[in-house]
């Protein structure tokens, strides 16, 4: 089932924060997130596995919930290189399948 | 040195052609995947390989047919080409499956007219 990723569509301007989650109406093994830039490959940025979980590097972290069934993507102080489409991949129990959001368009402007 | 390569990278065909797409993978990994991303961005998982067997088919069209010759590689062959066969398909790679991050390919255009 594809989790649901809110907003479809951010605007910021440099500096500004920036939060995009997550959700899935079932438990879930793991939350993957990932980039991708226009006409590019999809690039990983961090995987969630343990209810609860925080983790982050740079100015993009991102949390777990106890139940499992929701993250969140923030994005600090947030730079032009931010901007591209933010996905959400979602993994069950059993795996082998990542099925990901529908993604959320971040756009950057100076 | 390319960690998830695919070819071509563009690909422009007739309706009713058959055509394929060649994905190499060169980090060792276990499992491998083909993605389908359509004109809105949505990516949908097609298939997933592990140690060269199918592990997973997401009711994708039997005029598909992926093919591992060895751990290291994933084609996919398109039998009879449609007009919403374009997209642009992605090649992935995992080392483990689940709980592990995919690697994927610069990704095929691919135009049916």
């Amino acid at each position: 089932q594809q989790p649901v990723q809110s907003p479809q569509a951010v605007i910021l301007r440099e500096g500004e924060d920036a939060v995009i989650n997550c959700s899935s109406s079932k438990a879930l093994y793991s939350v993957h997130w990932y980039r991708q830039k226009h006409g590019e490959a999809p690039i990983f940025l961090m995987i969630l596995l343990k209810g609860g979980e925080q983790k982050g590097h740079d100015k993009i972290s991102a949390s777990f919930n106890e139940k499992k069934q929701q993250s969140s993507l923030y994005l600090t102080a947030s730079q032009l290189s931010y901007s591209g489409t933010y996905f959400c991949g979602t993994e069950n129990t059993g795996g082998f399948k990542t099925i990901f959001g529908a993604g959320t368009r971040l756009f950057v402007k100076a | 040195d390319t960690a998830v390569s695919q070819t071509p990278k563009y690909l422009v065909t007739q309706m009713g052609n058959d055509k394929s797409i060649k994905c190499e993978q060169n980090l060792g990994h276990d499992t491998m995947y083909w993605y389908k991303q359509d004109s809105k961005k949505f990516l949908k998982i097609m298939f997933s390989y592990n140690n060269k067997e199918l592990i997973i088919n997401e009711t994708v069209p039997n005029r598909f047919s992926p093919k591992s010759p060895d751990k290291a590689h994933l084609n996919l062959h398109i039998n009879s080409l449609e007009l919403g066969d374009s997209a642009v398909y992605f090649c992935a790679s995992s080392q483990a499956g689940p709980g592990t991050e995919a690697f994927f390919g610069q990704g095929t255009r691919l135009t049916v007219v």
